[in-house]
């Protein structure tokens, strides 16, 4: 079955430029979601299709997807963005629906 | 506004049953497919099981080898999740979330599912 490699842990300062991968077998070719859960929090869509924010998400947040690493990027930090972030995509060729195993973000 | 209210969890010995049911609000229930999403304690996310909006297209995570059954009743708004044979590992929060192009793009607050002898 398809595979989400994400890194356990992202750190950055207030105000920084956060980035979040997520690795698979060309990637590029599927849709890649991103999700936000806070602590105690149901997960919450932040970027889907790839690039695109749902209305009510900061500019802040952008995505990107080629060759085999999707990011999530997360520029001028703000302490209310710690939580951990997970990417998803639905595989056709087994009729799943796969998730990365989430990166932490802390904000320093 | 759209909203998803999740409810059947509960402590249960293993081996046992249970159903969850999900409760649609806010929008067209009937035009959309849905799907289970669940979290052990401490973990990540992990995709359950998926129906389409009509209820012809169902599909399952590899790993629950058919003791769970997704269904859903349009009439009443709500989505369902019979699980049997229930392990320790079931343990969980289960959400349910509507279903957006390849994605979800709205989540309900989740179920506590606990198996414990």
């Amino acid at each position: 079955s398809y595979v989400l490699t994400q890194p356990p842990s992202v750190s950055v300062a207030p105000g920084q430029t956060a980035s979040m991968t997520c690795g698979g077998s060309n990637i590029g070719f599927y849709s890649v979601q991103w999700y936000q859960q806070k602590a105690g929090q149901a997960p919450v869509v932040v970027v889907y299709d790839d690039t695109h924010r749902p209305s009510g998400i900061p500019e802040r947040f952008s995505g990107s997807n080629s060759g085999n690493t999707a990011t999530l990027t997360i520029s001028r930090v703000e302490a209310g963005d710690e939580a951990d972030y997970y990417c998803q995509v639905w595989d056709n060729s087994s009729d799943q629906s796969v998730f990365g195993g989430g990166t932490k973000l802390t904000v320093l | 506004q759209v909203q998803l209210l999740e409810s059947g969890g509960g402590l249960v010995k293993p081996g046992g049953s249970l159903r969850l049911s999900c409760e649609a609000s806010g929008f067209f229930f009937r035009d959309y497919h849905m799907t289970w999403i669940r979290q052990a304690p401490g973990k990540g996310l992990e995709w359950v099981s998926y129906i389409s909006s009509s209820g012809g297209a169902i599909y399952y995570a590899d790993s629950l080898k058919g003791r769970f059954t997704i269904s859903r009743d349009n009439a009443k708004n709500s989505l369902f999740l019979q699980m049997n044979s229930l392990r320790a590992e079931d343990t969980a929060v289960y959400y349910c979330a509507k279903v957006r192009g390849f994605g979800m793009d709205v989540w309900g607050q989740g179920t506590t599912v606990t198996v414990s002898s």
